[in-house]
Formats: C-alpha cells, structure tokens, sequence
C-alpha cells in the first residue's frame, strides 16, 4: 500500500538557518503530494503541495519540488523564524485517499 | 464561524461513559473525515463521508459510531471506550475527494479516557 516516511525529528535550529525536512513515498501512479504544518493547540493546515512531476510548490518562504524519479518531496526553506516552530507532515493522496507520515517537529530557537 | 470548528476541544471520560464529538464546516465542502492522532503515529484515518453517505470505514472498533445529518455536520460518538482510545480527535473537510483537493482540519478534540 502506499506510504509516507519522512525523517524524525525533532529538529532544533538556530533563526536564520536553513531547513531541510526530508520525505520519501511509495506508490504506484501518479499522486499528489502535500506538506501540511500543525501549530501549539491547532490542527493541521496546508502548507504546500504539488500535483504533478516537477512541479515545485511553495508558500511562506518554504519550497518543495516533486520529484518522481526518487519518489521525494523533501520540504526546504532558506531563514527559518522561531514562529516556524511547528510539526510538518508530509502527505500523498491518491484514489481518494490521503496517506501521512509520522509528523517532523521542528524548533527554532532565538 | 468560519472554516471548521470542532466542540468540545478537551473531553475526559470514563470507560463506561457515552459521549459525543462535533464538528462544523462552514466551507461549502462535500467530503468530511474523522482522523485519530497519536503520539509518534502517522494520522489514522477512520472515516468518510462523501455527500453524507460513508464511503470508508478503515475496521474502525464498534465502540466508535458516526453520524453524518447533512453536509455541514459530522459526530463522533463514542461509548465504553478504552485507555488506549485517548488521542487527539480531528475532522477534517474538503471540497471533493479529488488527489488534488486539500483537506482542511479543525482545531481537534483532545480526548482522555480514564
């Protein structure tokens, strides 16, 4: 069946770094790919996603390209900021399901 | 009220207790989703709706029931649950059941079973 693994966290940068999250998946056809983000208290939102090979979503300074020929969609953004704390899931959809991965928390620290 | 809204946000329930979650979608959508979140554990989808008809349930145990009364609501309700049921609880909406369609959750209920 298909799957989502994306790497575990947490990760803890510095303001300002850059921040790679990385996601792999595994399924047949072509589905989409999404990376949602979960604030303290809140539920899950979009914060990104791309629908086909080679597109490159992005939002809010974060970037992620579709990538079939290494079934990736790893999650990157060039200055993180303490209000980027957060848990990032990735997620495919596909014949009307939605697959997550285990959730990436990531901390950002003054 | 806008988007999807979820009551009540925190529940703490003993396991012979019979209690329900609500969710509301003011978003116009025709699909809705119950989702079990716990720790270091991918979302759990455990159910849909699509125009009020369910059209998955992932063997979901019994003790877990939905309701669907139009296409703006969605219930949970629960009776004789388990320690192991206590979990974030979020639903979930969208416009269609498309590849491409966006889901768009609530806040969540947290949810304790004593």
């Amino acid at each position: 069946g298909d799957s989502v693994t994306q790497m575990e966290g947490p990760v803890t940068l510095s303001e300002e770094a850059f921040l790679t999250i990385n996601c792999t998946y595994t399924a047949t056809g072509y589905p989409s790919l999404f990376w949602y983000v979960q604030y303290p208290g809140e539920g899950l939102q979009l914060l990104l996603k791309a629908t086909k090979a080679d597109d490159k979503g992005s939002n809010k300074g974060f970037e992620a390209t579709y990538r079939k020929e290494t079934t990736s969609f790893h999650l990157e953004k060039g200055s993180v900021q303490v209000s980027d704390s957060a848990v990032y899931f990735c997620a495919l959809s596909r014949y009307q399901k939605v697959t997550f991965g285990t959730g990436t928390k990531l901390q950002v620290i003054p | 009220e806008t988007g999807v809204t979820q009551t009540p946000r925190h529940l703490v329930m003993g396991m012979t207790n019979k209690k329900s979650l609500k969710c509301e979608q003011h978003l116009g959508h025709n699909a809705m989703y119950w989702y079990k979140q716990s720790a270091k554990k991918p979302l759990e989808l455990m159910f849909v709706y699509s125009l009020e008809e369910r059209v998955e349930n992932n063997s979901v145990p019994s003790r877990f029931s939905p309701e669907c009364p139009n296409s703006s609501h969605l219930f949970l309700h629960l009776h004789t649950l388990q320690p192991e049921d206590s979990a974030l609880y979020l639903c979930a909406s969208s416009q269609g059941q498309e590849s491409t369609d966006t889901q768009y959750f609530g806040p969540g209920t947290r949810l304790t079973v004593l």
